[in-house]
């Protein structure tokens, strides 16, 4: 299975919007509700963020969105902040029972 | 708050078995999805594979001839087993819990181990 697509940056200023795209196909993204997004600071283990496409787990600040279109999942931050700064990592269930990664995204705060 | 915690061996010889533990605190694990995952370094995450306490697993298709999930509900562990271990195997090796209504993912996750393969 390949890993879900990704870009491998993304970046901008503080207070400023985001969207971080996953990629799929109808096996993974596009065929079931169960997307995830993950964001892992160096050093440290992922956290999940985002879970079943658009669903924030307790604790997790409301400017982190998510959403889908066909084969392609989207990670929204509203509002970055510094502490936004980290890797970002999407995945899916997949129609084989198992689950994929993106490959990560990079996210710089300028 | 749920906890875990994996333990095992840091350096294994190439071709040998790679045996991991991960330890649950703070809460059970039966009747929850049970990950590990791994991640080389500078790299991305690798789904292994999941087993669910009542029933089922599955794998990774690259990994799937070499892998084991296997749970000890009495000392809430599960552990992985990996055999004929190469150098691509070197990696940081997390496991992961999921929760009640957040599906195929997880949610609690181990600070992860370093596993280097290396003779």
């Amino acid at each position: 299975q390949s890993a879900l697509t990704q870009p491998a940056s993304v970046s901008g200023p503080p207070g400023q919007s985001i969207t971080i795209s996953c990629t799929g196909t109808s096996s993974d993204v596009g065929g079931y509700n169960y997307v995830s997004w993950y964001q892992q600071h160096p050093g440290k283990a992922p956290k999940l963020m985002i879970y079943e496409v658009s669903n924030r787990p307790s604790g997790v600040p409301g400017r982190f969105s998510g959403s889908k279109s066909g084969n392609t999942a989207s990670l929204t931050i509203s509002g970055l902040q510094a502490e936004d700064e980290a890797d970002y990592y999407c995945s899916s269930f997949t129609s084989s029972n198992t689950m994929i990664f993106g490959g990560g995204t990079k996210v710089t705060v300028l | 708050q749920v906890q875990l915690q994996e333990s095992g061996p840091g350096l294994v010889k190439p071709s040998e078995t790679l045996s991991l533990t991960c330890s649950v605190s703070g809460g059970s694990i039966s009747g929850y999805y049970l990950y590990w995952i791994r991640q080389p370094a500078g790299k991305g995450l690798e789904y292994i594979g999941r087993l669910y306490t009542s029933g089922g697993s599955s794998y990774n298709p690259s990994l799937k001839s070499r892998v084991t999930i296997s749970v000890d509900t009495s000392k809430n562990q599960f552990s992985l087993k990996l055999t004929s271990m190469t150098v691509a195997d070197t990696a940081v090796y997390f496991c992961a819990r999921d929760d009640v209504g957040i599906g195929a993912s997880g949610v609690y996750w181990g600070q992860g181990i370093m596993v280097t393969v290396s003779s």
